[in-house]
């Protein structure tokens, strides 16, 4: 069945970039997520790139898709300690308005 | 806009009672989604509503879960009876079924089956 596999744990120092990996089984996916959840709180969409895209940049945070490969990265320039969270890849099925589905998470840490 | 509501935040109960989550969705939203956390397993999608209509609840664990959407205002998650391996975080989220489909989840309920 369909699967979005990352990583469980990252951690970086404050101003480094931090790369978080993902990979997926769907080749018609439509549309690919990357979703943040701080403690206690639901998830908050971050960016999304459509599958016919191979880069989106929106400030610090680039998007690439290799499609080719099933793999999606989510890169965050200049880390900050607010940015300790977990990330959430998700995709979203060909034909499918509302089924998403979603990677275990991967918890960054960001130390000072 | 308030978000998307979601009550209680906390429950706890014991193993065979039943247990309510409620779920208020953002004003204009047709789309409303039940899911479920844990550690073990992630964020499942138990079902999904377009328009109050269950378009998917093939994530729905076994007939001791239900959900109901009875207005494009509210819906309910029940559990009956509840067991200790329901014990897990309950996020409800609504999305308009716009080309990307942005989903805004709720800050969830977190269940304690004892």
């Amino acid at each position: 069945g369909e699967d979005v596999e990352q990583s469980l744990f990252l951690s970086v120092r404050e101003g480094d970039s931090s790369v978080i990996n993902c990979t997926y089984t769907d080749s018609s996916s439509t549309y690919l997520y990357w979703y943040k959840q701080e403690p206690g709180a639901g998830l908050q969409l971050l960016t999304y790139i459509f599958s016919n895209m191979d880069m989106k940049q929106d400030q610090r945070l680039t998007v690439l898709l290799n499609k080719k490969d099933k793999h999606l990265s989510l890169r965050i320039a200049d880390t900050q300690t607010g940015d300790s969270a977990i990330y959430f890849c998700a995709e979203r099925l060909g034909g499918s308005q509302g089924n998403l589905i979603f990677g275990k998470g991967t918890k960054l840490s960001v130390k000072p | 806009d308030a978000g998307v509501i979601q009550s209680p935040r906390h429950e706890v109960t014991e193993m065979g009672q039943e247990v309510t989550l409620r779920c208020k969705p953002i004003s204009g939203h047709d789309y409303l989604f039940w899911y479920r956390q844990t550690m073990m397993r992630g964020l499942e999608l138990l079902i999904y509503f377009n328009n109050n209509v269950p378009i998917d609840d093939s994530g729905m664990p076994e007939d001791r879960f239900s959900a109901k959407m009875p207005n494009a205002s509210f819906s309910t998650l029940k559990i009956q009876p509840s067991e200790p391996r329901d014990s897990a975080v309950y996020f409800c989220a609504s999305s308009q079924g716009t080309v990307y489909n942005e989903q805004f989840f709720g800050p969830g309920t977190r269940l304690t089956v004892l």
